[in-house]
């Protein structure tokens, strides 16, 4: 079974930085893209950044774009999150995500992991 | 960036009624657009794709429609688990924008 497993919220004071992970299991992660999609408290859904399955292509919303950098190591299952400059209007649940059938980012999500809370706050 | 507007913002039903969602992109998508539902305190979870395709182990009361850039999300017999918000989201470009989200309650 697919399992995505966040890790690395919390809180930290604007400008500081956070390394969001997500361990998964339960399928071969080098094949799918995956995603970091995020939720402000009470909003709806943003989707923030996206890496390929062989980790060669990286896509950024514009908002983190500059600040933020996806990377994935596929020897160990694991997608990263790197947020630096860190601003109050990125506080959010932050969720990984998993590409449907594909290595390559399209942006249609089959499992979620249960997600991470970052808070920036002084 | 492509928008995406739903409508109604939130509705109200009860157990065993049809319930119609719409979405709208603010440009052609063609069938690029996917449906999710959200609990409280839950991950999204994926119901359809590309505008009409059922999510393996999603519930035959759910489906989808359209093309270009209206879409709708149907349920029908509407079932007390059901009470949820639904999110639609194009995939055609990126960003992969999202809707507004649409509440459904009692």
């Amino acid at each position: 079974e697919e399992q995505l497993l966040e890790s690395g919220g919390g809180l930290v004071q604007p400008g500081g930085s956070l390394r969001l992970t997500c361990a998964a299991s339960g399928f071969t992660f080098k094949s799918y893209a995956m995603s970091w999609v995020r939720q402000a408290p009470g909003k709806g859904l943003e989707w923030v950044s996206a890496v390929s399955g062989s980790g060669g292509g990286t896509y950024y919303a514009d908002s983190v774009k500059g600040r933020f950098t996806i990377s994935r190591d596929n020897s160990k299952n694991t997608l990263y999150l790197q947020m630096n400059s860190l601003r109050g209007d990125d506080t959010a649940i932050y969720y990984c995500a998993k590409e449907k059938d594909s290595s390559r980012y399209i942006g249609r999500f089959d499992y979620w992991g249960q997600g991470t809370l970052v808070t920036v706050s002084s | 960036d492509i928008q995406m507007t739903q409508s109604p913002s939130s509705l109200s039903a009860s157990v065993g009624d049809r319930v119609t969602i719409t979405c709208r992109a603010s440009q052609s998508i063609n069938i690029y657009l996917n449906w999710y539902q959200q609990k409280p305190a839950k991950a999204p979870k994926l119901l359809i794709y590309t505008a009409s395709s059922l999510q393996s182990g999603v519930p035959s009361r759910f489906s989808g429609s359209g093309s270009g850039t209206d879409f709708t999300l149907t349920i029908s017999n509407l079932q007390p688990e059901d009470f949820a918000t639904y999110y639609c989201q194009q995939s055609y470009s990126t960003p992969g924008t999202f809707g507004q989200g649409t509440k459904v309650d009692i």
